[in-house]
């Protein structure tokens, strides 16, 4: 059972490259969610997925694209990268009962924009 | 602006003695209440989850929740090195559906 998981786990990117960050749950989760970590800034939510077929806005939203290509993957899109993208990005899932919503995360992808 | 707000760190325990962790939130409608930790260069892993006042208990981790005075803690008894890591306070605000607003988080250092 692996969980979240998250491809690629390291990119380094010039900036105005695109690069898609990829993200499939086996938990059979409803909902999926895509952070960034900048240190000391805790985790922000860039977009989520209440379900298959929706996306939402987050906190951080501008600059970036997402699918929900279907109940187990959903991926996150850069379309011409910036050097305040640099970060880590974390994507994670939950069964979305209401109110509880515990969340799992993938081991993370650090993204380098030069 | 709805906030989790959490000291930085680092906190130094010595080994064997407990860790007291506090975590404030904007919301007072607030309903559920997580605490990850989270190793260097890892990602962040649930340890307990509250929803209602008073404590909860798993192994060494105390969860202690105070909607009054809108604040939620977390004791680890026993302290060991291993608990050396960064411990994120999450909140799922009201009216935010099922979002989770993470504190910047609290920097743990064990000292044997």
């Amino acid at each position: 059972n692996a969980g979240v998981t998250q491809t690629p786990k390291f990119q380094v990117l010039k900036t105005g490259q695109s690069m898609t960050l990829q993200c499939a749950q086996d938990m059979n989760h409803n909902s999926m969610y895509w952070y960034r970590q900048d240190p000391g800034m805790g985790l922000r939510l860039i977009y989520y997925s209440a379900s298959e077929g929706t996306t939402d806005k987050g906190e951080v939203p501008n600059g970036y694209n997402v699918s929900r290509l279907n109940k187990r993957e959903f991926s996150l899109r850069l379309e011409s990268a910036a050097p305040s993208q640099t970060s880590v990005y974390f994507c994670a899932s939950s069964e979305n009962s209401r109110g509880k919503n515990i969340q799992y995360f993938g081991a993370g992808t650090r993204l380098s924009v030069l | 602006q709805k906030e989790v707000e959490q000291n930085s760190g680092p906190l130094s325990v010595p080994e064997g003695a407990i860790a007291s962790l506090n975590c404030t939130y904007s919301d007072r409608g607030s309903q559920s209440f997580f605490w990850y930790r989270q190793y260097s260069g890892k990602s962040p892993e649930l340890i307990m989850f509250i929803y209602s006042n008073g404590d909860k208990e798993d192994g060494r981790f105390t969860a202690q929740l105070n909607k009054a005075s809108q604040y939620v803690s977390l004791l680890i008894r026993d302290s060991q090195p291993s608990d050396s890591a960064t411990y994120l306070c999450a909140v799922i605000f009201r009216a935010a559906g099922n979002k989770l607003t993470f504190g910047g988080g609290t920097r743990v250092l064990v000292k044997p």
